[in-house]
């Protein structure tokens, strides 16, 4: 059974960079076949794709997000990462690491999500 | 960016009885790659159905899903007390993927 398990610091001060690991279980992800993805949802509000990477190191961000995302894979941790610059309280959310197919796109595996807060 | 549009934002309706939920893409989605995902408070969305119309495993077979094209529909049979929460779809044919506002299903 595949897990998924976000970390990272909770509070992130405005200008800063926030930064989460998700660490995958069950599975390697230098297997290849599934894109690692993070999205997020802004309090009490609906989901926002961030981004995904393949394990070879790909990755595609959602535009509105580019210039200040990147995210990365340690295939010999077995996690993936998040990096967002710039931070304002608009970043403040839960952000979820979840895994699709390469085939199909849906998301069946979520971490638990980890509330990340923008505030000095 | 495909965008997507759920209708109603809020569905009040007694255990019981049948809940249908509609999202609607403002392009065609080639290959139907639509997916639906139930969210409940404090938890991560899980998935319920994908490619428009297959259940995802462990799914009870009174959630189905149809459409095809740019109009899509997520019934629930009978609502099980369970059932009274968020619901997204999301489309996976083209990046960036996005999602649905959202359908809140609440006890009436």
């Amino acid at each position: 059974q595949v897990q998924l398990q976000e970390s990272g610091p909770g509070l992130v001060k405005p200008s800063q960079t926030l930064s989460l690991t998700c660490t995958v279980s069950g599975g390697s992800i230098s297997s290849g076949g599934y894109y690692w993805s993070w999205i997020r949802q802004h309090p009490g509000k609906g989901l926002e794709w961030i981004g995904y990477i393949y394990y070879s190191g790909s990755t595609y961000y959602n535009p509105s997000l580019k210039s200040r995302v990147t995210i990365s894979v340690d295939t010999s941790k077995n996690q993936i990462s998040l990096k967002l610059s710039s931070v304002t309280a608009a970043d403040t959310a839960v952000y979820y690491c979840a895994r699709a197919g390469a085939t199909s796109g849906s998301y069946r595996y979520w971490g638990q999500g980890t509330l990340v807060t923008v505030s000095s | 960016e495909i965008v997507l549009t759920q209708s109603p934002d809020t569905l009040s309706l007694s255990p019981g009885e049948r809940a249908t939920l509609s999202c609607r893409a403002s392009q065609s989605l080639s290959g139907s790659y639509l997916a639906w995902y139930q969210q409940k408070p404090g938890q991560a969305p899980r998935l319920l159905t994908y490619g428009a119309s297959n259940r995802a495993t462990g799914i009870p077979d009174r959630f189905s899903g149809s459409g095809s094209g740019t109009d899509f529909t997520l019934t629930i049979s009978r609502l099980e007390p369970e059932d009274f929460a968020v619901y997204y779809c999301q489309q996976y044919g083209s990046s960036p993927r996005t999602f649905g506002q959202g359908t809140k299903v609440e006890i009436k």
